[in-house]
């Protein structure tokens, strides 16, 4: 099972939305509403942004969202801030076999 | 609020066993709403989820891992530990910890995203 496919890098400045997204297959994306969204700091854990291809944790910021079209899923941060560079990777469930598979990971900048 | 910790060597030789336990504090690793994983991530590269453990003791692995890993629970210490064997260079990694909330998906009940997380604990595989 081959890492989902993500932009290596995105960027954009203050205020501007941006949108990542996160490419995989029938066996994985295209089938399941399993996909999850996590940020990640230099030196930091990783932080769960989005859930079930579209919910949000609570408490989290409605600047973050998520939506998906076939075998591609989409994670949109609007009002870009410099909080939120960091690296984004996705995550989808693919089935009883292989589980869980992550994305290759999307460096953020903000401009 | 929930915590997790990582704990175990730093350094382990090649050809031997990758140890480490994570420890939950604020909640009961023995919650029926939640399973526990490992994930780890290389320097400088990806994430790579590794197993998720029930407290019951029902595990599912990485395929690419499964000849290798053992997941465990001890539900008396709220703790679960992850065994790698016959580790090489390639397993060193940051390796975390997390906790993953039962859904029910096709009529299958399991973790299928990571909620909480602990900091993570640097494993180097050298001689």
């Amino acid at each position: 099972q081959s890492a989902l496919t993500q932009p290596a890098s995105v960027s954009g400045s203050p205020g501007q939305s941006i949108t990542i997204s996160c490419t995989g297959t029938s066996s994985d994306v295209g089938t399941y509403n399993l996909v999850s969204w996590y940020q990640q700091h230099p030196g930091k854990a990783p932080k769960l942004m989005i859930y079930e291809d579209n919910k949000r944790p609570s408490g989290l910021s409605n600047r973050f969202s998520g939506s998906k079209s076939g075998n591609t899923a989409s994670l949109t941060i609007s009002g870009l801030q410099a909080e939120d560079e960091a690296d984004y990777y996705c995550c989808s469930y693919a089935g009883s076999t292989t589980f869980e598979v992550f994305g290759t990971g999307t460096q953020v900048t903000v401009l | 609020q929930l915590q997790l910790q990582e704990s175990g060597p730093g350094l382990v030789n090649p050809s031997e066993t990758l140890s480490l336990t994570c420890t939950v504090s604020g909640g009961s690793i023995s919650r029926t709403t939640h399973y526990w994983g490992w994930i780890r991530q290389p320097p400088g590269k990806g994430l790579e989820w590794i197993g998720t453990i029930y407290f019951s003791g029902s595990t599912y692995y990485n395929p690419s891992l499964k000849s290798r890993v053992t997941i465990s629970v001890d539900t008396s210490k709220n703790q679960f530990s992850l065994k790698l064997s016959s580790v090489t260079a390639t397993d060193t990694a940051m390796y975390y910890c997390a906790r993953s909330p039962m859904s029910t998906v096709f009529g299958v009940r399991q973790g299928y995203y990571f909620d909480y997380w602990g900091q993570g604990t640097l494993v180097t595989v050298s001689s």
